[in-house]
């Protein structure tokens, strides 16, 4: 069965500062992999996704995620973090049937 | 724009009511997804359909229905809401292939 882990419950961050948040997976066949962000009392939004081709996937609001196939991990990525990246974030991974397998999240949390 | 919308932000019901839930997408997905999302657990898979008036158990379907009697409609139903149903509940719906899961707002259910 497919499945992913977010390692860290919460990461803190300096603005100005790069960002990494880790995530890794497990899955038989060829891994879809997608990120999420949750604003507080808000629905989930799209920032990027892994299908194939480049292992550096660019997604919105300056994000990017780098696919690692040997470490089976897909962490998501900024250069310099802002105070308005404070969210939850969701790493999930696709499974045979258009169905997503969420991880339990991470808070980032970016400090002035 | 992308259009996934839910019946209400904010609901609270007392134990033994029928709760309805709505979801209405605008973009002529034929995939449609209902999540629950608790804290530390992620988002864990209710129900989803993949057509119209078809429906398929996810992975914590336990106390409640679906209905989709219209392509763009997809509706979760507590038969009789408890309180360990109070979650925030996102809907979410996807085209075929590799398409992107786009979420609605969400609804945060509080049953007393």
């Amino acid at each position: 069965a497919q499945s992913v882990a977010q390692p860290e419950d919460q990461v803190n961050v300096a603005e100005g500062n790069p960002l990494t948040v880790k995530c890794t997976y497990s899955v038989s066949g060829n891994p879809y992999l997608f990120w999420y962000v949750q604003y507080p009392n808000r629905g989930l939004q799209f920032l990027l996704k892994y299908i194939t081709g480049d292992n550096l996937v660019k997604g919105s609001y300056g994000f990017e995620a780098e696919f690692n196939k040997s470490q089976t991990s897909f962490h998501l990525k900024k250069p310099s973090a802002l105070v308005s990246d404070s969210a939850l974030y969701f790493c999930a991974v696709r499974d045979s049937r258009d169905k997503l397998v969420f991880g339990a999240g991470t808070i980032l949390r970016v400090k002035s | 724009d992308v259009k996934v919308t839910q019946s209400s932000r904010y609901l609270v019901k007392r134990t033994g009511e029928k709760v309805f839930l709505e979801c209405v997408q605008d973009m002529d997905h034929e995939n449609m997804f209902w999540y629950r999302q608790d804290p530390g657990l992620g988002l864990r898979l209710i129900y989803f359909s993949y057509d119209v008036k078809m429906k398929e158990k996810g992975d914590i379907p336990e106390g409640y229905s679906v209905s989709r009697e219209k392509k763009e409609r997809f509706s979760l139903i507590l038969e009789s809401a408890s309180t360990n149903q109070t979650s925030m509940y996102l809907c979410a719906s996807t085209g075929t292939g590799f398409d992107t899961q786009y979420f609605g707002p969400g609804t945060r259910l509080t049953v007393l």
